[in-house]
């Protein structure tokens, strides 16, 4: 099966410094992908739309500038999260589409970030 | 908009017990819908799903069909085992997004007690 994978998958990081997060497709090519932050017992929120090649699609109320992606190639997506502040730790995950089979995604392990 | 409802959890029973997780949603039409289910270290993985009306999905002894009169999607087991301690989401696709946007539930959490 389609496997997607994060690294890391947790990482500490003092506050006003950046955090990068890697999210691959090992198996199969993804032209986009999806950044969402899971907050604890709440839902998985969408952040953005990666897309290979061209500029991420970001949700509303999401901060481009703070939360930088990047899909430069097929099987990789990158999340900075820049000048980082205690408010960004959370649960993020990636996910990828299969070409085919629209509407399942097959998702990271999640990173967690603690900022402190 | 479209939006999906799921019980709060914790959910907590006993190894071969019966297992429902209500799901019930809003939507224009009729979309496909998911379970996704989240094991302990690990990330989210399709559990089932269904893409019309009265379909019923179904993958390792879980089951779920899509009752459009009732707008739900509720998850059942016969009997659940302590490896199916997760948290599980009801999900369907947002209207207008890219294929595979998602909206989830807050997602339940399932305790299997030996």
């Amino acid at each position: 099966g389609a496997v997607v994978s994060q690294h890391p998958s947790r990482v500490i990081c003092k506050s006003g410094t950046s955090v990068k997060i890697e999210c691959r497709s090992l198996d199969f090519q993804a032209t986009t992908m999806f950044w969402y932050r899971q907050f604890p017992k709440k839902s998985l929120m969408l952040m953005a739309t990666s897309n290979e090649g061209s500029k991420a699609t970001y949700e509303q109320g999401v901060e481009k500038d703070k939360f930088l992606i990047n899909h430069a190639s097929l099987t990789l997506s990158t999340l900075t999260v820049t000048s980082a502040h205690p408010e960004d730790s959370s649960f993020y995950i990636c996910s990828a589409r299969l070409t085919g089979r629209a509407g399942e995604l097959f998702f990271g392990e999640g990173s967690r970030l603690t900022v402190l | 908009g479209d939006s999906v409802t799921q019980m709060e959890g914790p959910v907590t029973l006993s190894e071969e017990a019966c297992l429902t997780i209500n799901c019930t949603y809003t939507a224009t039409g009729y979309p496909s819908l998911f379970w996704y289910v989240q094991y302990p270290g690990e990330g989210l993985q399709l559990l089932l799903k269904a893409t019309k009306a009265d379909d019923k999905g179904s993958n390792k002894g879980f089951e779920a069909t899509y009752r459009k009169e009732t707008t739900s999607f509720h998850l059942e087991k016969g009997s659940v085992q302590v490896s199916d301690s997760a948290v599980y989401f009801c999900a369907l696709p947002r209207v207008g997004g890219s294929q595979g946007n998602l909206i989830f539930g807050k997602g339940t959490k399932l305790s299997v007690k030996p």
